[in-house]
């Protein structure tokens, strides 16, 4: 299958810094990426929709000024937390859809820890 | 958002089949999806059924659908210890969303 890649896997912040997470297809292009949250011992939580070129479509109760997503090409979605707090330590994974498909492909996840 | 909704735990004896079940709201459903996550990854997409199938064998695994009662089951044969991990279903809708079920945690014994 399709390939998704997340950078960094694991990251340690202190409160009130921004973090940025990588989201990449490496060998398909992704028309639409999506990004979920998934705190310990809970499913995953859609976050926000995004198609290549367009701004994000957030899914009610998400802050839109508080995650920053770009998706500027059909290769690379970016998530980018702004002044992290404790709360939001969690497991970010994005997934990748190519145009017309109808599978969505995970990455491995990225873990936010916050001081 | 959809229910989607799983029993949180199952525990069977390696060689025995394990069932996983999932029950979902979404009338829009076109695709329902089993996922695999071993602890500390991501997700893995174990296979998938379109709504118009009831069926789909896929080595080991057999998904059952029942459209009318809204009923998703995965079913691995001969499971093994490695089969350990939380196994999520997923649907896809009409509005191109995705809704996973919580979760159920598969412990093979040896």
């Amino acid at each position: 299958g399709a390939v998704v890649s997340q950078h960094p896997s694991w990251v340690i912040c202190k409160s009130g810094t921004s973090v940025k997470i990588e989201c990449r297809s490496l060998d398909f292009q992704a028309t639409t990426m999506f990004w979920y949250r998934q705190f310990p011992k809970q499913s995953l939580m859609l976050m926000a929709t995004s198609n290549e070129g367009s701004k994000a479509t957030y899914e009610q109760g998400v802050e839109k000024d508080k995650f920053l997503i770009n998706h500027a090409s059909l290769t690379l979605s970016t998530l980018t937390v702004t002044s992290a707090h404790p709360e939001d330590s969690s497991f970010y994974i994005c997934s990748a859809r190519g145009e017309g498909g109808n599978e969505q492909f995970f990455g491995p996840g990225t873990r936010l820890t916050v001081l | 958002g959809e229910d989607v909704e799983q029993s949180l735990f199952l525990s069977v004896r390696e060689g025995d089949s394990s069932v996983i079940n999932c029950t979902y709201t979404d009338s829009s459903s076109t695709y329902l999806y089993w996922y695999k996550q071993e602890p500390g990854a991501g997700l893995q997409l174990l296979t998938y059924i379109f709504s118009n199938m009831d069926m789909k064998q896929d080595q080991r695994l057999t998904v059952l659908l029942n459209k009318k009662d809204k009923h998703l089951s995965l079913r691995i044969a001969d499971t093994q210890t490695g089969d350990s991990a939380i196994y999520f279903c997923a649907e896809y809708n009409n509005f191109n969303k995705f809704y996973f079920g919580s979760g159920t945690k598969l412990n093979v014994k040896p």
